[in-house]
């Protein structure tokens, strides 16, 4: 079955330092791969989608890159804020027959040391 | 304001008792989805809809009913039979049918069921 894989670990780093967050995925190929980022008792908010057909992908301070070869997606995110703290979760399409069914990692939490 | 409306935000019910969770949208989207957030998981999908008056199982459909009378709405109702109701429900929503597969998020609801 599909599996998805974020570090479940979170992650620390300074205040203006380039935060890189990983996800893995097994046993498929997404025909696009979404990140998301969540904060405490909030819905998810839909940040980039790329394609399988792009290597990468930016918007702001944020850059996503696909390596369908290696079956990952990194998240970048450059000069960082306390303000990017927040879980972060990338979900894959698994969509069939027109039907868009997207699975959700578990997130990997971002906290940014001012 | 376009946007998806969850209510109510917090929600306590007794054990045995079944519950109706609100999901509202006026984006005009045609898809909408519920998923289940329990803590150190993933989103995981309880039902969709692609249409009014249509909708289809996902992942835990087990002990939850859905309806879709409305384009709009798309209300979840927690019944007796989820052995372990408590955890944060998500509502989203997607306009499925263009290249663009973002989905939209309502604020959720927590459920506690003592």
């Amino acid at each position: 079955s599909q599996k998805i894989e974020q570090n479940s670990e979170a992650l620390n780093i300074q205040e203006g330092k380039t935060a890189t967050l990983t996800c893995n995925y097994t046993n498929y190929s997404p025909a696009y791969l979404q990140w998301y980022r969540q904060d405490p008792g909030r819905g998810p908010v839909f940040l980039l989608l790329i394609r399988e057909n792009e290597k990468e992908k930016r918007k702001e301070r944020l850059k996503v890159t696909f390596d369908t070869t290696l079956k990952q997606s990194l998240f970048h995110i450059t000069a960082s804020q306390p303000a990017d703290s927040a879980t972060y979760l990338c979900a894959l399409d698994l969509g069939s027959g027109g039907y868009q069914k997207v699975t959700f990692g578990t997130g990997t939490k971002l906290q940014v040391i001012p | 304001d376009g946007g998806i409306t969850q209510s109510p935000k917090y929600l306590f019910r007794k054990e045995g008792q079944n519950v109706t969770l609100s999901c509202e949208q006026n984006l005009n989207h045609d898809a909408m989805y519920w998923y289940r957030q329990d803590p150190g998981q993933g989103l995981r999908l309880i039902y969709y809809s692609q249409i009014v008056n249509d909708f289809q199982k996902g992942d835990i459909a087990e002990g939850y009913s859905v309806s879709r009378e409305k384009k709009e709405s798309f209300p979840l109702t927690v019944t007796s039979a989820q052995k372990n109701p408590t955890a944060f429900y998500l509502c989203a929503s997607s306009e499925f049918k263009t290249a663009s597969y973002e989905q939209y998020f309502g604020p959720g609801t927590r459920l506690t069921v003592t």
